[in-house]
């Protein structure tokens, strides 16, 4: 079958580093994407891999590791405004042929002051 | 850029009639995706469309729900016969060619639905 996990909830105060980690089952990939979403929000983009290893914008930092089947999104220097919830989302394969955007549950992170 | 918008934003009806949400995606976008949304949980897939094609419905699609994009520009969601179960938040997303990047979905708000 096909499936993602993450955390439901990480806690962390302003300033900290936090790591959400995502972990997926699937017979075929086509990349781990993070979206934030505030709440009532819209998710929004933050990152993709495609490759294993790192890939970093600025505050947040993405990594992958394909024979893992696992990946994590790493925000550094965190601000009160990075309290919203996290999704991993993986493209499986469908059968119908396309690759389909599959999201995981999310994790709510809570910053303090 | 206007992005992707989704209309009405909320929807308050009673069990048993139908309804109908619209989304204009991304211009240039020939991608167009339909997600559903609960509390507490992920976006889940619905159904899928590249141009006026709907490629994929989720299995978890009743026969109630009916989505369609003629001519490969907006496209609209109807249930019928609401049931309260189907109160959620339902999401469009839109994208370019995956091949092309990255995969980007880009959300709209959203159109709230919210079954007495």
């Amino acid at each position: 079958g096909q499936s993602l996990e993450q955390p439901s909830e990480v806690t962390a105060v302003e300033g900290a580093i936090v790591q959400i980690n995502c972990t997926y089952q699937t017979s075929g990939f086509y990349g781990l994407s993070w979206y934030q979403q505030h709440d009532g929000g819209a998710p929004t983009f933050l990152s993709y891999n495609a490759l294993d290893g790192l890939e970093e914008t600025g505050r947040f930092s993405s990594f992958l590791s394909r024979s893992d089947s696992y990946g994590y999104l790493l925000l550094q220097e965190l601000q009160m405004k990075d309290s919203a919830s996290y999704f991993c989302a993986v493209r499986f394969p469908s059968s119908g042929g396309s690759y389909i955007p599959t999201f995981g549950r999310g994790t709510s992170l809570i910053v303090h002051p | 850029d206007t992005g992707v918008s989704q209309n009405p934003r909320h929807k308050i009806t009673k069990r048993g009639q139908n309804v109908t949400f619209r989304c204009d995606p991304i211009s240039e976008h020939n991608r167009l995706y339909w997600y559903r949304q609960t509390l507490g949980q992920g976006p889940e897939f619905l159904t899928y469309f590249q141009n006026e094609a709907q490629l994929e419905k989720s299995r978890l699609l009743s026969d109630r729900f009916s989505a369609e994009r003629p001519k490969g520009s907006f496209s609209t969601l109807e249930i019928q016969r609401t049931e309260q179960g189907d109160s959620a938040m339902y999401l469009c997303a839109s994208s370019i060619p995956s091949g092309m990047g990255t995969g980007e979905l880009f959300f709209g708000e959203g159109s709230r639905l919210t079954v007495l």
